[in-house]
């Protein structure tokens, strides 16, 4: 599996747009792309997936250029309950083994008012 | 809720003991997996069963061990316990490995 790189923690403000960004320059071609969100004491959630250009739903945006070795998570808006660590999972589609998942370190996200 | 179950929520054990820590999947997923959260080492993948077959393995110790019976719950069996093993241990389930619920995780204590 791709192995994935995040920055170790952001900081930002209620109202504002945060944009995550991972790495992962060694994607396969049947990758899609997965982000987590966890929140302290409690398991990761499911926030967004993707293969490639856009996509959107009612939480965040994940934007994936053309080469797709890179991904970009943006939180509209952020408020202090997005404070929470987010991760960036790069996993085959439909594969039932899990060979090696890796969720990497995560970006820790802390909102101020 | 992520409609995947774990009990016990907490466990406080001594060194040497050994714990088995439950997991319902959600209704229709046949993939569990286990995780160990700790300080220190982030969110590791130990293991995952697949309609009641050992599917892959990640970084799980010898004394660690699990089974999926025919109902699809799944235990994680953790023997000759040391004060290292006490974490967070999560359980999800999913249809593929790609999108994964996560259970609200059982936290164990060694002393």
């Amino acid at each position: 599996l791709a192995k994935t790189t995040q920055p170790i923690s952001m900081d930002s403000y209620e109202g504002q747009e945060v944009n995550i960004t991972c790495s992962h320059n060694n994607i396969a071609t049947n990758d899609y792309i997965t982000w987590y969100q966890q929140f302290p004491s409690q398991g990761p959630r499911f926030i967004i997936q993707g293969y490639k250009t856009k996509v959107t739903n009612e939480v965040a945006s994940l934007f994936i250029p053309a080469d797709r070795k890179s991904s970009t998570l943006s939180l509209p808006r952020v408020s202090l309950s997005d404070t929470a660590v987010y991760y960036c999972l790069v996993a085959p589609w439909g594969g039932s083994s899990a060979s090696k998942i890796i969720f990497g370190s995560g970006t820790r996200l802390s909102i101020r008012p | 809720d992520s409609g995947v179950t774990q009990t016990p929520k907490h466990l406080i054990t001594a060194t040497g003991q050994r714990v088995t820590l439950r997991c319902s999947p959600r209704s229709g997923d046949l993939s569990v997996y286990w995780y160990q959260q700790s300080l220190d080492q982030g969110l590791q993948f130990l293991i995952q069963y697949y309609n009641g077959e050992e599917r892959a393995k990640g970084n799980i110790l010898e004394r660690f061990s699990a089974q999926q019976f025919p109902d699809l719950h799944s235990e994680l069996n953790l023997s000759s316990l040391e004060l290292g093993d006490s974490a967070l241990y999560f359980c999800a389930s999913g249809s593929g490995v790609e999108t994964q619920y996560f259970g609200p995780g059982t936290r164990l204590l060694v002393l």
